[in-house]
C-alpha cells in the first residue's frame, strides 16, 4: 500500500514558469515532509522540507505548501529554469516509527528554454 | 572523498553469480540505509542499520544480505538474483538522534541481472 501519492508523473514547463507538484498522504502520524531532487546518474538530494506546524516554507525559488486538514502538500518552483529539470520525490515520515521515509513515485520535470 | 560513495557504479551479473555492493559515508552519521529504485516505482527501503545494528528489514528476499561492519561502511551481498532485481541500488546515511531525518544518498549502483 503506497503511503504517499504523487502527481503528476511528468511535467513540462517553459522557462520562467511555475512548476507545481502535488502529494497526498493518509497517515495522520506523519510529521516530516521532505522533497528530494534527483538528477540522472545521481542519488536523490534533499531540496526542502516542512513540518506540519507551518503551512508554508520558502527557500529561494522553492516553496512547500502544506494543508494538514486535506493531508496534502505541494512543491512550487517559481521562475523555473532548465537546470531545474530533474526528478522530484516527495516523502513523509513518522517520528514514532523511527526514520523510515515513505516516498512518492516521483515527478519527472522538464523545463524547456 | 566526501559525502556518500558507492562502488561499483555499474554491475552486470548472472543469476548464479555472487557479488557485493559497497557503500561508505564520510559524514560521521550513525544510521545507514539500502534502497531499491526501480522504474515507475517509489524508492523502496530495504534495510536500516542504526549504530551497526540492523533495525529494519522490509521483507527483503534472503538473496539480499546486508552487512554493516562499522558506522561508516555498509555492504549488500547478492546471490542467485532474479532479472526483476535489476534496479538502481542506493545507499543513504543520516544522524539517528537528530529529528530532521535528512538522509544523504550516494550515486547508486546500477545493477543488471542477466
Amino acid at each position: 500500500q503506497q503511503q504517499v501519492k504523487q502527481s503528476p508523473q511528468s511535467l513540462i514547463v517553459q522557462k520562467g514558469g511555475i512548476s507545481i507538484i502535488n502529494c497526498a498522504y493518509e497517515n495522520t502520524a506523519f510529521d516530516y515532509f521532505p522533497w528530494y531532487q534527483q538528477f540522472p546518474g545521481k542519488g536523490p538530494a534533499l531540496l526542502i522540507a516542512i513540518r506540519p506546524d507551518v503551512s508554508e516554507k520558502k527557500e529561494g525559488r522553492f516553496t512547500i505548501s502544506f494543508n494538514k486538514s486535506a493531508k496534502q502538500f505541494s512543491l512550487h518552483i517559481m521562475d523555473s529554469q532548465p537546470g531545474d529539470s530533474a526528478t522530484y520525490f516527495c516523502a513523509a515520515s513518522d517520528s514514532n516509527s523511527g526514520y523510515a521515509l515513505n516516498f512518492g513515485k516521483g515527478t519527472s520535470l522538464l523545463v524547456t528554454p | 572523498e566526501t559525502g556518500v560513495t558507492q562502488t561499483p557504479r555499474h554491475l552486470v551479473m548472472g543469476m548464479t553469480n555472487k557479488k557485493s555492493l559497497k557503500c561508505e559515508q564520510h559524514l560521521g552519521h550513525n544510521a545507514m540505509y539500502w534502497y531499491k529504485q526501480s522504474a515507475k516505482k517509489p524508492l523502496e527501503l530495504m534495510f536500516v542499520y542504526n549504530f551497526k545494528e540492523q533495525t529494519e528489514n522490509n521483507s527483503v528476499p534472503s538473496r539480499f544480505s546486508p552487512e554493516c561492519p562499522n558506522s561508516s561502511h555498509l555492504f549488500l551481498h547478492l546471490h542467485t538474483l532474479q532479472p526483476e532485481d535489476s534496479a538502481l541500488y542506493l545507499c543513504a546515511s543520516s544522524f539517528r538522534d537528530i529529528p530532521t531525518y535528512e538522509q544523504y544518498f550516494g550515486p547508486g549502483t546500477r545493477l543488471t541481472v542477466t
